[in-house]
């Protein structure tokens, strides 16, 4: 059974500061990570889908860096903006297994004006 | 990104009745349809991946004869709950993704349909 893991699970911040957070995957059979940005009532929105070790992405003031032989991903925000609250989900998937993606529960972006 | 539309987005139906939802993908031909779903306080979960003309591969612990999906075209796909129970009362959620270089590439969801089932 594969387990990704997200970390925290919620967080407060206030607005013009940066964040970070954490999503731990299985390093073997590494496929592909993705970040997606979950708000109430809509849809999930693609962020990032990485693939290679070392890779860093970035779109706007979000980045997100990968490290697979550790099995972990980073999602940074830089001068956090109310509208970036959200649930923030990372999803793995396994070289040669099925297409689905395995997700983690999540981490719960506030950010306070 | 690619849009995806899910019909309807809330359903309250009664306990043995059944229930069919629909995924749309609006702007891409989604070569490969995938339904999920998530209980409360818990992370999204595959139930069942489709490609379209063929039948549905599910998860281990998915009753095939329950959650009956048809994927008969490029833009849509339906879950069909049959004789659903309260413990069915979920949110179901589904994805689109098409092949690139032979390779699947993002997968776009849509909004999501909460089940109540009473």
């Amino acid at each position: 059974i594969l387990n990704v893991e997200q970390s925290p699970q919620s967080l407060h911040v206030q607005e013009g500061d940066s964040t970070n957070f954490t999503c731990s995957f299985p390093s073997s059979n590494f496929y592909a990570l993705h970040w997606y940005r979950w708000e109430t009532a809509k849809s999930p929105e693609a962020l990032f889908v990485m693939t290679l070790n070392g890779d860093e992405k970035k779109k706007g003031r979000i980045s997100a860096t990968l490290n697979t032989k550790e099995g972990y991903s980073y999602l940074y925000i830089k001068g956090s903006q109310p509208e970036d609250s959200a649930t923030y989900l990372c999803a793995f998937k396994v070289r040669g297994g099925a297409d689905g993606l395995t997700f983690g529960k999540g981490t719960h972006l506030i950010i306070q004006p | 990104g690619a849009v995806v539309s899910q019909h309807p987005s809330r359903v309250i139906c009664k306990s043995g009745t059944s229930v069919k939802i629909e995924c749309r993908s609006l702007d891409f031909q989604a070569t490969t349809m995938f339904w999920y779903r998530q209980f409360p306080k818990q992370s999204l979960m595959l139930m069942a991946t489709s490609n379209e003309g063929s039948k549905a591969t599910y998860e281990q612990g998915v009753e095939k004869d329950k959650f009956l999906i048809n994927h008969a075209s490029l833009t849509l796909s339906t879950l069909t709950v049959t004789s659903a129970h309260p413990e069915d009362s979920s949110f179901y959620i589904c994805s689109g993704s098409s092949i690139s270089g032979g390779a699947m590439v993002e997968q776009y969801f849509g909004p999501g349909t909460r089940l109540t089932v009473t």
